[in-house]
């Protein structure tokens, strides 16, 4: 059954270093999504990406977050100075062709610790 | 702000007692689903319901849905310890397809 993956799975970095999560979502699939969910609280949208480029953002996603699909298969979310505030796990998600299409799959996540 | 919100927030219940979940939202929507995640893992669909429809079924799963009141519930019939997780509503907005909000979830715990 295809699966969304992410890698890595557990990433620890440094306040101030740059951290680029990866995403592979399913492969006919056209909308991602990248959320965010600090422990045991409330899963956070950050930005949808349809057609090459970002269709919805939310005010977490400041001028900190970027993402890309650099190839046919890559989604991938930077945050270019990690603060201590962005500890959390990161899901990406992606949808199937059409709007009526509307369950979203995830990853398993990447949990991300800034020290 | 906050689209969806789930009540209660936590729930414990005895194994094979029905499980119900709420979830309020604010702006119109194309459809309502439901999700479930187990501890520390990735969301799992569950089920989706549209705007137009006001009741559907899946399994033991039962998801109603009045748009005049803008709120959803979830029934879990026949609970098992294996439903022990969270459960979360997420809704569009209609405006804008690609913007998909979850509530912050329901903790369901199944007693044996």
């Amino acid at each position: 059954e295809p699966e969304v993956t992410q890698t890595p799975s557990h990433q620890v970095t440094q306040m101030g270093q740059e951290v680029i999560l990866r995403c592979v979502p399913i492969s006919n699939h056209l909308y991602f999504y990248w959320y965010r969910q600090i422990l045991g609280q409330k899963v956070e949208f950050l930005v949808s990406f349809y057609n090459n480029e970002i269709s919805e953002k939310s005010e977490i996603f400041d001028d900190q977050f970027s993402v890309e699909r650099p190839d046919g298969s890559n989604f991938t979310l930077k945050i270019r100075s990690t603060k201590l505030e962005d500890s959390a796990m990161y899901f990406c998600a992606s949808r199937g062709r059409g709007r009526d299409t509307g369950e979203l799959f995830f990853g398993e996540g990447s949990r991300l610790t800034v020290l | 702000s906050q689209q969806g919100e789930e009540d209660p927030q936590a729930l414990s219940i005895q194994e094979g007692e029905n499980a119900t979940m709420n979830c309020s939202y604010k702006t119109s929507i194309n459809n309502l689903q439901w999700y479930r995640q187990n501890s520390g893992r990735g969301l799992v669909h569950l089920i989706l319901i549209r705007s137009n429809e006001r009741e559907k079924h899946s399994g033991r799963l039962r998801v109603t849905l009045d748009t005049s009141k803008k709120s959803s519930s979830l029934l879990i019939t026949a609970s098992r310890a294996a439903d022990t997780a969270s459960y979360f509503c997420a809704t569009d907005v209609r405006a804008r397809d690609d913007k998909i909000i979850f509530g912050k979830g329901t903790r369901l715990h199944i007693l044996p």
